[in-house]
């Protein structure tokens, strides 16, 4: 079965410096990966998904992840954090039509 | 376009009560999930919905939990009785097809507080 792995449940970061969020997954087949994140009490919301078309995928927000198969990663950054990244981020792939989530890296930033 | 809609946004109930929540999908989305999301943890497949009817309720606990989707549409999740760990947020998704990697649109959810 298709699953994500999430390294770093919390990761601070100041204003202005690098976001990494790590995210490996596990799947024997091309996966059809994604990442979400999730605004305190609001639902989930799209940042941005892998399509075999390149390696490299741009998101909302300033944000970009690069599929790496020898690694079997998908991991998120930003150049530059803002005081509004503060939120949760959940990796995912996509399963048989459902999304498999990872358990989330919670994203602090401080001025 | 307008987003999935969920009611209510909050509910607090005591242990052995009954509770319903209410899922309106994104228009002519055919699919239609819901996940139940415990504190600090990822959300996690309750049951998933083609049109009216049910794709996966493997992790449904069935003696609990009920849901439906009639006229494939708008969907409610039901819990009779409910326990002190049904305490989540629990969201509603959905998906306008189920091929390739269109992603899954989610509503706001509901917190759900068991006492």
């Amino acid at each position: 079965a298709q699953s994500v792995t999430q390294l770093g449940s919390h990761v601070s970061v100041s204003e202005g410096a690098l976001v990494l969020l790590r995210c490996n997954y596990s799947s024997s087949v091309p996966p059809y990966l994604f990442w979400y994140v999730q605004y305190p009490n609001q639902g989930l919301q799209l940042l941005l998904k892998y399509t075999s078309a390149a390696t490299l995928v741009k998101g909302i927000n300033g944000f970009e992840a690069e599929f790496k198969k020898s690694e079997t990663s998908f991991h998120l950054t930003k150049p530059s954090a803002h005081m509004s990244d503060a939120a949760e981020y959940f990796c995912a792939v996509l399963n048989t039509d459902k999304l498999i989530f990872g358990t989330g890296t919670r994203l602090q930033v401080f001025p | 376009e307008a987003g999935v809609a969920q009611s209510p946004r909050y509910k607090i109930i005591e242990k052995r009560q009954s509770v319903a929540f209410w899922c309106n999908p994104i228009s002519g989305h055919a699919t239609l999930y819901w996940y139940q999301q415990i504190l600090g943890q990822g959300p996690k497949l309750l049951i998933q919905f083609q049109n009216n009817g049910v794709v996966d309720d493997s992790q449904l606990p069935k003696d609990r939990f009920s849901a439906e989707r009639l006229k494939g549409v708008d969907s409610t999740l039901k819990i009779q009785p409910a326990k002190l760990e049904d305490s989540a947020v629990y969201l509603c998704a959905s998906r306008v097809r189920t091929v390739g990697n269109s992603p899954l649109h989610f509503g706001n959810g509901t917190r759900l507080t068991v006492t």
